[in-house]
């Protein structure tokens, strides 16, 4: 069974704040890692997709590392704003982890 | 393009009762891939199609089936309703390692 684990459940951050999480997955077999956004009322937004151990993807204040080796990815988000809440889900073959919870306060 | 349509957008079942939730996309995307979000479980996979009249189990397929008879349309059926099969469902294809999601189906089954 192919379990993906993320951490923490939720977060509470003040805007400006800067955080991460993180994904954790076996690490034997890897493939290929997605990163989702996923705003209430909404549908899950593509990210970021990692392959390579190592990779480093970024967009604007929102970046993402893979470590295949060890089996984790962190999503880091520069300076918080009230929009950057919401669900952010990792997945590998399909398999999605139960997400963590962003919320900025203003 | 519309991508991925899901019809309906809310809907209340008694137990029992059979449905069929419709997903449909414009991107001639082969795979196709239905899931059930539960609180605090994530997104579950609950059958897949990689092409017209190939269909596959995921990971939570008991108590629905599904079709793939086109490319453009992957509809789930609920046979006979249960109450713990109240959940939101979410319709998606692939075009290579992206998927895109439909706006989802919200299910209460009583």
């Amino acid at each position: 069974i192919l379990n993906v684990e993320q951490s923490p459940q939720s977060l509470h951050v003040q805007e400006g704040d800067s955080t991460n999480f993180t994904c954790s997955f076996p690490s034997s077999n890897f493939y290929a890692l997605h990163w989702y956004r996923w705003e209430t009322a909404k549908s899950p937004e593509a990210l970021f997709v990692m392959t390579l151990n190592g990779d480093e993807k970024k967009k604007g204040r929102i970046s993402a590392t893979l470590n295949t080796k060890e089996g984790y990815s962190y999503l880091y988000i520069k300076g918080s704003q009230p929009e950057d809440s919401a669900t952010y889900l990792c997945a590998l073959v399909m398999r999605f982890g139960a997400g963590t919870r962003l919320t900025v306060k203003p | 393009n519309a991508g991925v349509t899901q019809t309906p957008k809310f809907q209340v079942l008694k137990t029992g009762q059979s449905m069929t939730l419709q997903c449909a996309q414009d991107m001639n995307h082969e795979y196709m891939s239905w899931y059930r979000q539960d609180p605090g479980m994530g997104l579950r996979l609950i059958h897949y199609s990689v092409g017209a009249g190939i269909t596959d189990q995921g990971e939570v397929p008991n108590g629905y089936n599904v079709s793939r008879s086109t490319t453009e349309d992957f509809p789930l059926r609920l046979l006979s309703a249960a109450p713990s099969q109240t959940s939101v469902y979410f319709c998606a294809s692939r075009a290579g390692e992206k998927l895109f999601f439909g706006s989802g189906t919200q299910l209460s089954v009583l």
